[in-house]
């Protein structure tokens, strides 16, 4: 089992709509979770860190779920530029090193 | 605003040659990684530094080589270039402190012949 799993997608979605990506964990351990956006042949770049409590950055809202070892992403209202592959990062031990990457949910918003 | 600079966008090599990515931070980062992205894969960690002279292994270091002699700059060494180390290669940094955060370069795209 990956330690972390996401959904590849690609998700294809009509703008304006609100879309949905979860990921799953392995290690009960974590400690810290990041949403990456990637744009094609582009790095990543830091979307949003995701918090206990779950927080909102204007239409994007991360939620984390330990007892059931998944974080969300949430995007309302989507726009044509929000087409781009998440990457879901969980950091297990706040390790220096030990950073796992999902492989990415690849969304397309259609106009 | 932060910055992580890969010298090399895109760089085509043939079967043998010693091949170097270079990267520079200019945040004052202790930590500096390089990955390779691959489809399908996701990233993966070559190799790992968390200080000047000092490195890690990651997941897949074979064929690989780092140097780290300026806190500054991270550099990637392939000894001798193979056709399956074409891919994708991504240096990131970040700070020791506050949020674990990782800033990337734009990445170097080798294809090895």
């Amino acid at each position: 089992r990956k330690e972390v799993e996401q959904d590849p997608g690609p998700f294809n979605v009509p703008e304006g709509a609100t879309v949905a990506f979860n990921c799953t964990y392995s290690n009960s351990a974590s400690q810290s979770f990041f949403w990456y956006r990637q744009d094609c042949r582009k790095e990543p770049k830091l979307l949003m860190s995701v918090y206990s409590s779950g927080n909102e950055d204007g239409r994007f809202t991360a939620q984390l779920n330990r007892a059931s070892q998944y974080i969300s992403l949430l995007i309302r209202d989507s726009k044509l530029s929000d087409s781009a592959t998440y990457l879901c990062v969980v950091n297990p031990y706040s390790s220096a090193s030990k950073i796992i990457f999902g492989s990415g949910t690849r969304l397309s918003i259609r106009p | 605003d932060v910055k992580v600079t890969q010298s090399s966008r895109y760089l085509v090599k043939r079967t043998g040659e010693k091949v170097f990515l270079e990267c520079v931070q200019d945040m004052d980062h202790e930590n500096m990684f390089w990955y390779r992205q691959d489809p399908g894969l996701g990233l993966r960690l070559i190799y790992f530094s968390y200080d000047v002279k000092m490195k890690e292994k990651g997941d897949i270091p074979e064929g690989y080589s780092v140097s780290r002699e300026k806190k500054e700059r991270f550099s990637l060494i392939l000894e001798s270039a193979s056709t399956n180390q074409t891919s994708m290669y991504l240096c990131a940094s970040r700070g020791v402190t506050g949020a674990n955060v990782l800033t990337f370069g734009a990445g170097s795209r080798l294809t090895v012949l």
